[in-house]
């Protein structure tokens, strides 16, 4: 089955810098790859998601790029807020079947 | 539209014992999906289901029941309650052709 692998576990930048997290995963027939972001005591929400036949997608500050030869996506997030610290989660599917997440990443944005 | 629902929101049992996890979306999703959230661990599968009257099994299983009786609702049992059963169980339904899942509020369990 799908195997989604994330890193880095935890990640601190200061403000205004750039963000990037990154996940492989092991099933090439996936062909969905969704990120979600969870604040504290919250339900995940999707923030961003891209399907295979597409190697970049963007959206305002938050850009995620697919490479499908290597089996990996990432997550970049540009000019961090505050307000952008929280866990975030990749996850990969073959289209409309289960969604497996990778194990989260938290990021801290320091004023 | 309510979204996805779960309830209860806390709950405390002690080994052994039985009980039910309440889902229910009214966005017509024909997928659904139980999973439990533990630290350092990710958001792990349980059961999921394609539709009503199927149901399949996710990553971590054991110790869990699924039935999927309507569209509306996906119960989770847990039949004999362990502590390693601790943690924090989200539901969620997906959007097709989007694929978009949406996420219930969660349900903090605690098995002493």
């Amino acid at each position: 089955g799908e195997n989604v692998e994330q890193h880095p576990s935890t990640l601190s930048v200061q403000e205004g810098d750039s963000a990037v997290i990154k996940c492989t995963y092991s099933d090439s027939a996936s062909n969905y790859f969704p990120w979600y972001k969870q604040e504290l005591g919250k339900r995940p929400q999707l923030i961003i998601d891209i399907r295979s036949n597409v190697g970049e997608k963007k959206d305002q500050r938050i850009a995620v790029t697919l490479n499908k030869t290597a089996k990996h996506f990432s997550l970049h997030i540009t000019e961090t807020q505050p307000e952008d610290s929280a866990v975030y989660f990749c996850a990969a599917s073959r289209g409309t079947d289960k969604l497996i997440f990778g194990t989260g990443t938290r990021l801290q944005v320091f004023p | 539209n309510a979204g996805v629902t779960q309830t209860p929101k806390f709950q405390v049992l002690k080994t052994g014992q039985s009980m039910t996890l309440q889902c229910a979306q009214d966005m017509n999703h024909e997928y659904m999906s139980w999973y439990r959230q533990d630290p350092g661990m990710g958001l792990r599968l349980i059961h999921y289901s394609v539709g009503a009257g199927i149901t399949d099994q996710g990553e971590v299983p054991n110790g869990y029941n699924v039935s999927r009786s309507t569209t509306e609702d996906f119960p989770l049992r847990l039949l004999s309650a362990a502590p390693s059963q601790t943690s924090v169980y989200f539901c969620a339904s997906r959007a097709q052709p989007r694929n978009e899942q949406f996420f219930g509020p969660g349900t903090r369990l605690t098995v002493l």
